[in-house]
């Protein structure tokens, strides 16, 4: 099975822009939840999507926002970029659960997008 | 607010040796917790998770431990390899969202050095 894609890798804008950041997830997993990594603040949530729909989201301003189409594949936006939005944005993708966590449950993470804010 | 802490930014250790990386968690319906692993320039890869309803989980050179009382998971590695040399993020969860995983929360990650 194909792992979880993210495109593009690397991506360099400037301040005011807006982005958008592409993931594939793993054929069947209808979960994607995006995180931002920043070297002061770790692994930040930033939403979930689960079947179209918005299930969660973190502690982010509106600038920050996402969707995911049928075939579960899903975009994050982020418009009128700032300086601090320098970082990697992983991607992850999880298939449905029982409900009950068991040891196979987790998310799988893409390579990420490094973007870059100059 | 951190709701998962991981103490010690790094964490220096001899190859064949045990290493032990340490997680705190504050929120206590958290109920499933997970590690991963992570390499510069990759996304984190799942190493081992554990449920709340047991205190042990072992695979292979990897066992987690969970204590619930304390709010403390910790990650062994026996015995340690140079390939081990990675960042490592404790990760926890709540299974009130229905059927997925929904949203982790990570510690800031410990670097674990295995010198030969």
């Amino acid at each position: 099975k194909a792992g979880v894609t993210q495109t593009p890798r690397y991506l360099i804008k400037t301040r005011g822009q807006q982005v958008t950041l592409s993931c594939s997830p793993i054929s069947g997993h209808r979960s994607v939840s995006w995180y931002q990594q920043t070297p002061g603040q770790g692994l930040q949530f930033l939403f979930e999507y689960f079947s179209e729909t918005q299930r969660n989201k973190g502690n982010f301003p509106g600038r920050f926002s996402g969707r995911q189409f049928s075939n579960s594949r899903s975009e994050m936006n982020v418009s009128t970029l700032e300086l601090g939005d320098s970082a990697l944005y992983l991607c992850a993708s999880s298939p449905q659960t029982s409900g009950v966590f068991t040891s196979t449950d987790t998310q799988y993470f893409g390579p990420g997008t490094r973007l870059t804010v100059l | 607010d951190q709701q998962v802490k991981q103490n010690s930014p790094s964490l220096s250790v001899q190859e064949g040796r045990i290493s032990i990386l340490n997680c705190d968690y504050t929120n206590s319906m958290f109920d499933y917790f997970l590690w991963y692993k992570k390499y510069p320039a990759e996304g984190p890869t799942f190493l081992i998770s554990i449920s709340s309803i047991k205190d042990k989980n072992e695979d292979g050179r990897f066992t987690v431990f969970l204590n619930k009382s304390a709010k403390h998971l910790s990650l062994h590695i026996v015995p340690s390899q140079p390939g081990d040399s990675a960042v490592y993020f404790c990760a926890a969860t709540m299974a009130d969202r229905g059927s997925t995983l929904g949203r982790l929360y990570f510690g800031r990650g410990t670097q674990l050095t295995v010198w030969p």
